[in-house]
């Protein structure tokens, strides 16, 4: 079983819609949870993280955990082309014998305008 | 400053040579990280530093060797590498090993 979870998409809204990416993980241990947004050819770059239960938001971004599910969301409201990117879920997990992050392996979003 | 540097941006070697990557972060920032990434896959994790000491290597073949010279500074020295090495490489900085962490603009290092 792999240790983060994402439908790799690729998904499409058109713009000024609601994206929303899901995110699964293994491991009832984790505590930090985090989104990154990649663009192609560039580096990952943090857009949220979230520690506790329930929801964070951030501008259009909203991040959602659940821990008795395993699960978190990002919810990104009026998208824009400019969201068009590979969104990252990664959590940490002490599986390993330390805290190594996991990443998933993202799921690609394109905002059509 | 909440920037992590990496140079170069891009490496070109042969299997012969030596090469290696610098990182930088000035942000007060405890742990360092170097991550491997292959086109369309996450990163996958190499070595971390916490604390300037070594915390954990992934398996890393040998052939990869990284130096955390004091707190701000990492370094990952390249020696005979293989065509299979060619990727992107990340470096990341957190405050801790539990904390947010930020990745530089990476290296694209191809072997020949």
């Amino acid at each position: 079983q792999k240790e983060v979870e994402q439908n790799s998409g690729p998904l499409s809204v058109p713009e000024g819609a609601i994206a929303s990416l899901n995110c699964t993980y293994s491991d009832r241990g984790s505590q930090s949870f985090f989104w990154y947004r990649q663009y192609s050819g560039k580096s990952p770059e943090l857009i949220m993280f979230i520690y506790s239960n329930g929801d964070k938001e951030d501008g259009r971004f909203t991040a959602q955990l659940n821990k008795a599910s395993q699960y978190v969301s990002l919810l990104i409201r009026d998208s824009q082309p400019s969201d068009s990117a590979t969104y990252l879920c990664a959590v940490n997990s002490f599986k390993t014998g330390a805290n190594n992050l996991f990443f998933g392996t993202g799921t690609r979003l394109t905002v059509i305008p | 400053d909440t920037e992590v540097t990496q140079t170069p941006k891009h490496l070109v070697m042969g299997m012969t040579n030596k090469k290696s990557l610098k990182c930088e972060q000035h942000m007060g920032h405890r742990a360092m990280y170097w991550y491997k990434q292959k086109a369309k896959k996450p990163p996958e994790l190499m070595f971390v530093y916490s604390y300037e000491k070594l915390s954990i290597n992934e398996s890393v073949p040998s052939r990869f060797s990284p130096e955390c010279p004091n707190s701000s500074l990492l370094n990952l020295h390249l020696h005979a590498l293989q065509p299979e090495d060619s990727a992107l490489y990340l470096c990341a900085s957190s405050q801790g090993t539990y904390n947010e962490q930020f990745f530089g603009p990476g290296t694209r290092l191809t072997v020949l």
